[in-house]
This record gives C-alpha cells, structure tokens and sequence, in this order.
C-alpha cells in the first residue's frame, strides 16, 4: 500500500500523559500537515510541513503539542500531559508541492484520553 | 461567521433520488474548491475538485459561483453507496485546507 499511514490506529491514555503519533506519507509527497477531528465536525489544521521544515502552526497547537519532522519524510505529533479534551481523531494528510493543493489523508489515529 | 459552512443534514433520501448540497465560504480570496467523502470512521477522501466553469464527473455535478461565495455538489440517481459525510473544503492560498462540518446523506433502499 503507497497510501499515507499512520501509527497507532488507536490510543487510549490517561490523562496526564504524554502520547506520540507518527505519520508516514507517499513517498514523493514533500508536505506533510496534520489535522484534527472531533465527532460531528470537520476535520480541523493543526501544522504543515515542507520537507522538514515547519511552516505553519494553527492557534489549535497548544504549547502541549509538538510535531517534527526531521528528515522530511515520516512526521512525529506528540502530545504532552494529555487532557480529556485532547480526545480526537487525529489525521496526517500529504501533497505536492506545486500542483494543485490535493491532499490525501492517512487513516487516522483516534485518540481516547481517560 | 465561520469560514466554511454547509447545510446542516442529514439529507434521507430513496434510491434513484437527486439530491444537492450547498456550501459558503467567508473568505473572497479563496483559490481552490473541493468537495471530499468520508465515510463512517474512515478518513475523507477527495471527490472532486470545483472549478470556476461547473465541472461534472458521472453522476457527480459541482458549481462554484465566486461572486456568491457559493459552492454546490448535486448527486442524480443515489446509489446506497453514496451514503457518507460530504465535506464541503477551502483553500485559501495557502497550504492548508479549511474543511466546513460536512453534512450526512443516507440513501435508503
């Protein structure tokens, strides 16, 4: 399968503690972004990469959110001191740089914080 | 006013019948237009890209009406596998999608 994956495909967590997902997208896909979605809304940004670099953050990352991506293929999201709000679908998409801004999405880590 | 909004749904509709879905966006210098499918659980998937000119691909007719900020999808002849979100989706010049709620269509046999 050349489609975007991602792992875990479920987390449960206590609150409090830190989770780490990770993202692998097509192969010749240079950006990379992460969303979030939450039941009965529509997927929301979170950040976007090109390449390794970081290029845009949504005021959703609170400090508590990190992502990398440090040799411009697979991405880390990581979660610090997890809350019951952080409870979501979190979906990785990739594109192409310099077409049309078709993403495709991996199929998602849904995350349950207790 | 938020950037992308679409008809509340559900949408229940019999097979055969011809259904459309509307969608705003708030933001005029908005670039590109998509409509996406997701299905329970599942991650969205593109269906088709929106054009200025309307743009129709089988049973699938999408219009954009830039001066209205308006944005449509209609379905002729539904299928029970059409049944899904359709997510009505912005991009506004930059790199990132803005995605409005989705509304549900349920096609009953």
């Amino acid at each position: 399968d050349t489609g975007v994956s991602q792992d875990p495909r479920h987390k449960i967590t206590k609150r409090g503690q830190n989770v780490t997902f990770r993202c692998d997208p097509i192969s010749e896909h240079n950006r990379l972004y992460w969303y979030r979605q939450t039941l009965g809304q529509g997927p929301e940004f979170l950040t976007y990469f090109q390449n390794e670099a970081q290029l845009e953050k949504s005021r959703l990352l609170s400090d508590r959110f990190s992502a990398e991506r440090p040799k411009g293929s697979f991405s880390t999201l990581e979660i610090q001191r997890t809350e019951q709000g952080d409870s979501a679908m979190y979906l990785c998409a990739s594109s192409i740089s310099g077409s049309l801004p078709e993403q495709f999405f991996g199929p998602g880590t849904r995350l349950t914080v207790l | 006013r938020k950037e992308v909004e679409q008809d509340p749904g559900p949408f229940n509709v019999p097979e055969g019948a011809t259904v459309a879905f509307n969608c705003t966006y708030s933001n005029s210098a908005s670039q590109s237009f998509f409509w996406y499918r997701q299905d329970c659980r599942k991650e969205p998937k593109l269906l088709m890209s929106v054009y200025s000119s309307g743009n129709e691909d089988g049973r699938f007719t999408a219009q954009l009406n830039r001066a209205s900020q308006y944005i449509s999808l209609l379905i002729r002849d539904s299928k029970l596998s059409d049944s899904a979100t359709y997510l009505c989706v912005v991009n506004s010049g930059y790199s990132t999608l803005t995605f409005g709620k989705g509304t549900m269509l349920l096609v009953s046999p």
